[in-house]
């Protein structure tokens, strides 16, 4: 099944303690990007990337990190987490550049810092 | 700054309605625009995507169209069922292509 596929699905942590959400399409999407959904403001863009090696900034990149060694895997990695961090985080892809391709979301992680 | 706003917030009807979802955005140079469903729990799936060049799309019993030069975009619903009871969401193409602006979504409620 198409898909992507991120983990986990709930986490809680505590300020500081690093962690990382995974990030998998099984689609060969070129594009893939991360999106945080806070009520009142909305889905906003993290990171995003073209291909492989290629990484950029979305709207709110602080206190985050990305990487794209693989086509497939696109992981959100946060060094120091903090309470304003806490949020609903989705993964997306689309098979190329986002002006022609509709977009497919993950089903989610919701994380908690404490 | 591209902005999207989507009204109502929240909707509630009974079964059988037909019903408009209303999106605006305030920059008319946009690449394309989709809508988008949210279930509780899960992820967004798209529905319906319009290309700036494009009036309207249709899918079953949904049907969005796109007025770019007034910056608005309608999402239509013909016959509603409690199934379709979940948070839809319009987004545009930023200006660079690389990320989608989104509203805030309008939660509907169809009750049978």
């Amino acid at each position: 099944e198409a898909q992507v596929t991120q983990n986990p699905r709930y986490l809680i942590t505590v300020t500081g303690k690093k962690l990382t959400v995974t990030c998998s399409q099984n689609m060969n999407h070129e594009y893939m990007s991360w999106y945080r959904q806070d009520p009142g403001l909305g889905l906003r863009q993290i990171y995003y990337s073209m291909n492989v090696e290629v990484t950029d900034k979305g709207d709110v990149p602080e206190g985050y990190k990305v990487s794209r060694k693989e086509k497939r895997n696109f992981p959100l990695i946060l060094e120091s987490p903090s309470p304003n961090q806490t949020s609903l985080y989705f993964c997306a892809s689309s098979l190329m550049a986002l002006p022609n391709e509709k977009l497919f979301f993950g089903s989610g992680t919701q994380l908690s810092v404490l | 700054k591209q902005e999207v706003t989507q009204i109502p917030a929240a909707l509630s009807v009974p079964e059988g309605e037909n019903l408009v979802l209303n999106c605006s955005f305030t920059d008319s140079a946009i690449y394309n625009l989709q809508w988008f469903r949210q279930d509780p729990g899960k992820g967004l799936t798209s529905l319906l995507l319009i290309q700036s060049s494009q009036r309207e799309q249709t899918s079953g019993r949904l049907n969005a169209s796109l007025d770019k030069s007034s910056g608005r975009s309608t999402l239509y619903i013909a016959a509603s069922q409690p199934g379709d009871s979940a948070t839809y969401l319009c987004a545009v193409l930023n200006q660079a292509g690389t990320a989608l602006i989104f509203g805030k979504g309008t939660t509907l409620s169809v009750s049978s």
